[in-house]
């Protein structure tokens, strides 16, 4: 079986600051996709990224970039120079290439960007 | 619409009563998810359409819950007897076959049982 873990609970920052969301994931299986969504207070859930297992190379999107180590099973998300429109739940799922289709998900951190 | 819709957005009923919520997927995407999203937690996985069929039933915690897809497009999920523990609000996701596993959400249905 699957499992996400997203140890933070909860993170409030000041605006401008960098801040980390944590992501560590199990699976026995080899190829799988991992993916970090936006929950802003609307409820719905916004995609952000997707990372297949065979890619380690870290991304940048703008204020946003991921870091991916399959060494230690981790899918950290770091948002740089925060803004208050940041502030929502961030979930982090992953899903196996083959197999079952389901996105397994995290308990979700929520971040809180103080102007 | 360009999205995935849900109705009722906001449901109140009493104990023991049965719910539908109705899901209408983004055109043309032939898989179908359901979640179950309690205050405070993640998205727990429900069950899994592809076309018509349920592929992954496998989430849906006992026989009160099921699931329809009758022409591989609209969803309704079904609650019998319901109780105050399915608070929670349902989303529905669906996707392209084949998509290399975005999922689309909508902003889900809020369901309270008093």
């Amino acid at each position: 079986a699957q499992k996400v873990t997203q140890a933070q609970t909860e993170i409030s920052v000041v605006e401008k600051e960098d801040v980390t969301l944590d992501c560590v994931y199990e699976t026995r299986d080899t190829t799988y996709y991992l993916f970090w969504y936006k929950q802003p207070p609307s409820g719905e859930l916004v995609f952000l990224i997707r990372r297949n297992s065979f890619d380690e190379q870290n991304e940048i999107s703008g204020r946003y970039s991921w870091n991916f180590q399959k060494s230690t099973s981790s899918f950290n998300f770091t948002i740089t120079a925060s803004q208050v429109v940041d502030s929502a739940v961030y979930f982090c799922a992953l899903r196996l290439i083959q197999g079952a289709q389901k996105l397994v998900f995290g308990q979700g951190t929520r971040l809180t960007i103080n102007p | 619409g360009a999205g995935v819709s849900q109705t009722p957005s906001n449901k109140v009923t009493e104990k023991g009563k049965y719910v539908e919520l109705r899901c209408d997927p983004i055109s043309g995407h032939t898989a179908l998810y359901w979640y179950r999203q309690s205050l405070g937690q993640g998205p727990e996985f429900l069950i899994y359409f592809q076309g018509t069929g349920a592929a992954d039933d496998s989430g849906l915690p006992n026989d009160r819950f099921f699931a329809v897809r009758p022409e591989g497009s609209v969803s309704t999920l079904k609650i019998q007897r319901t109780e105050r523990g399915d608070s929670a609000v349902y989303l529905c996701a669906s996707s392209l076959q084949g998509m290399t596993g975005e999922l689309f959400f909508g902003e889900g249905s809020r369901l309270t049982v008093l």
